[in-house]
């Protein structure tokens, strides 16, 4: 079955900080990965997802993650977070035929102004 | 388009009574899925649909719950009767195979 772990439950920054919240999954096939965000009071939204090629993917706000197969990672990251930035942030993952999505636990990200 | 539509955002019932949670998926989505999120476990799939079929419903907690899709744009998440344990958001997304996900704004279900 597939699994997902994120490092990190909390993680507290200062505006213009780099981030990198961690992720690896568990499935031995191929996957699809995601990242969503979940703002106070709210649903959760699409940041990235990688499904094939380049695994370096570009998503809304500044956000970019790598895709590394060896390590089975996901890793999220934005050079420079901005106070906006606080929230929840999932990773997540399905097989190759893309309908279960197994979230992690999340990541929750404060940041300080 | 205008997302995937949940009703109602919050629902307060008491402990025993029915409650059913609603979802408009987007149009041309063939997947469907519930999913409940709490502190203590959070984001669980309890069920998913493609083409208004049942798939997988192994997340369903037990028999109190039980969810259908009478049409490509309507499906329902029924709990009954309703306990205490059952608060929670509950959200529905929608997907067309293989692409990402859509997330509704939730139900926030309290139980007293």
């Amino acid at each position: 079955a597939q699994s997902v772990s994120q490092h990190n439950h909390h993680v507290i920054l200062s505006e213009a900080a780099s981030l990198e919240l961690g992720c690896n999954y568990s499935y031995g096939g191929t996957v699809n990965l995601f990242w969503y965000v979940q703002y106070p009071g709210q649903h959760l939204q699409l940041l990235l997802k990688y499904f094939s090629g380049d695994p370096l993917v570009k998503g809304i706000k500044g956000f970019e993650a790598e895709f590394i197969k060896s390590k089975f990672s996901f890793n999220l990251r934005k050079p420079s977070v901005q106070w906006s930035d606080t929230a929840e942030y999932f990773c997540a993952v399905t097989g190759e035929y893309g309908n279960k999505l197994v979230f992690g636990a999340g990541t929750i990200l404060r940041v300080k102004s | 388009d205008a997302g995937v539509i949940q009703s109602p955002r919050h629902e307060v019932t008491e402990m025993g009574q029915e409650v059913t949670l609603r979802c408009k998926p987007i149009s041309g989505h063939d997947y469907l899925f519930w999913y409940r999120q709490t502190m203590m476990r959070g984001l669980e799939l309890l069920i998913y649909f493609n083409n208004n079929v049942p798939i997988d419903d192994s997340g369903m907690p037990e028999d109190r719950f039980s969810a259908k899709m009478p049409n490509a744009s309507f499906s329902t998440l029924k709990i009954q009767p309703s306990e205490p344990r059952d608060s929670a958001v509950y959200f529905c997304a929608s997907q067309m195979g293989g692409s990402g996900y859509t997330f509704g704004s939730g139900t926030r279900l309290t139980v007293v």
